[in-house]
């Protein structure tokens, strides 16, 4: 039974450019949400998905964008990228109605901005 | 705003010996918390959780305490193993009635060291 699953593993962006990530949940969950990690710091929310419609959203501005599809799979996508933006993105999976709270995360994107 | 903070960034122990993290939250709204453990190059994974109609919840070596008055939770490690060495995270969530939202407040965790 594969876990969640993210890609690229790890990436390296210039300022100003885009950047998509990708996710897909654990199998059988139908629920994905977003954090971004920066070094020492614990992970934050950035937005949740349900039946391809964002649910639920953190204090990100709109340069972070994302999209769920019909298979449950997620992608996120972070425009003009400054160098705040280098951290460990996680995705995580969950059932909705599952047990409250209890995410699976994948091993994350390490997204360096130089 | 940092709604969710563990104060000790790191914490070395002996095996054998009990462990105690320590995690505080200001949000008087947070129903259900977490903790999660995080090795490295690895996904954080859950490890326990306690919802705010209780004080104590406890699944084998892990236990987790629930101060909802002075805003405090812990977790006790008994006993301590080397294996048990990584990161840990607290985490929080307001649920308010609803199931299982995603949306966790994360503390910054505490590095923990297990020595043999």
């Amino acid at each position: 039974d594969a876990g969640v699953t993210q890609s690229p593993t790890h990436l390296i962006k210039t300022r100003g450019q885009q950047v998509t990530l990708r996710c897909s949940p654990k199998s059988g969950h139908d629920t994905v949400s977003w954090y971004q990690q920066a070094l020492g710091q614990g992970p934050q929310f950035i937005f949740q998905y349900y039946e391809e419609e964002e649910r639920q959203r953190g204090n990100f501005p709109d340069r972070f964008s994302g999209h769920q599809f019909p298979n449950y799979s997620s992608e996120l996508n972070v425009n003009a990228l400054l160098l705040g933006d280098s951290a460990l993105y996680l995705c995580a999976s969950s059932r909705l109605g599952g047990n409250t709270g209890e995410l699976f995360f994948g091993e994350g994107s390490r997204l360096t901005v130089l | 705003d940092q709604q969710v903070k563990q104060n000790s960034p790191s914490l070395s122990v002996q095996e054998g010996r009990i462990s105690i993290l320590n995690c505080d939250y200001t949000n008087s709204m947070f129903d259900y918390f977490l903790w999660y453990k995080k090795y490295p190059a690895e996904g954080p994974t859950f490890l326990i959780s306690i919802s705010s109609i209780k004080d104590k919840n406890e699944d084998g070596r892990f236990t987790v305490f629930l101060n909802k008055s002075a805003k405090h939770l812990s977790l006790h490690i008994v006993p301590s193993q080397p294996g048990d060495s990584a990161v840990y995270f607290c985490a929080a969530s307001a649920l308010g009635g609803s199931s299982n939202t995603g949306k966790l407040i994360f503390g910054q965790g505490t590095t923990l060291q297990v020595k043999p």
